[in-house]
């Protein structure tokens, strides 16, 4: 009974390249969670996704950030012409229901993002 | 915007001792409040929670209190063991759905 797989674990991407990162839920889980955690600071909420349906995206950057969590197949978090200060670990989350019930959220191991 | 505050970023412990962890919260609409545990290059696990009802739930070495008044959340471990080293994150819950967290204590407790 797999948890939240998230990879790569590692990622290294040149200024201006496109980084993809996947998230694929724990099973039974339906909703998905995305946090950015950039050094020396705590887990910010970026977005919160059903399948094919974006339910809150608030926390995203405006420009370059873009997610999605089809039908089939794992999330996906995009980010376009990736800059230095993209670099940060990245977690994805997944619940059974909306706001997680009475434990929260599963949390993946993350996926740290180093932009050269 | 930092609803979800955690003022001190490190905390150090002897072995057998209480481990206070303390958190404050702007938002008085959050309605459920987790504390997460993470170790270095692990995603954050969850370790106990508690609803904006109650004001107190214990399980084991670890105990929530939750004084709405003074929107402040904390943590108590006790006694605090080596293994309990980590990082530790208080979350708060909106109408949203979605969990907003601290910036993270880190805890060592010394043996």
């Amino acid at each position: 009974n797999a948890g939240v797989m998230q990879n790569p674990r590692h990622l290294v991407r040149r200024r201006g390249q496109e980084a993809r990162l996947r998230c694929s839920p724990m099973k039974g889980h339906s909703h998905v969670y995305w946090y950015r955690q950039l050094p020396e600071e705590g887990l910010k909420f970026m977005v919160y996704l059903q399948k094919e349906n974006i339910i809150d995206e608030s926390g995203m950057p405006k420009e370059r950030f873009s997610a999605e969590f089809p039908k089939e197949g794992p999330s996906i978090l995009r980010i376009q012409q990736v800059v230095r200060g993209d670099s940060a670990a990245y977690f994805c989350a997944s619940s059974p229901e909306g706001g997680g019930g009475n434990y929260g959220y599963t949390f993946g191991s993350g996926t740290r993002l180093t932009v050269v | 915007d930092q609803q979800v505050k955690q003022n001190s970023p490190s905390l150090s412990v002897q072995e057998g001792r209480i481990s206070i962890l303390n958190c404050d919260y702007t938002n008085s609409m959050f309605d459920y409040f987790l504390w997460y545990k993470k170790y270095p290059a692990e995603g954050p696990t969850f370790l106990i929670s508690i609803s904006s009802i109650k004001d107190k739930n214990e399980d084991g070495r670890f105990t929530v209190f939750l004084n709405k008044s003074a929107k402040h959340l904390s943590l108590h471990i006790v006694p605090s063991q080596p293994g309990d080293s980590a990082v530790y994150f208080c979350a708060a819950r909106n109408t949203g759905n979605q969990f907003y967290f601290g910036t993270g204590t880190s805890l060592t407790v010394i043996p």
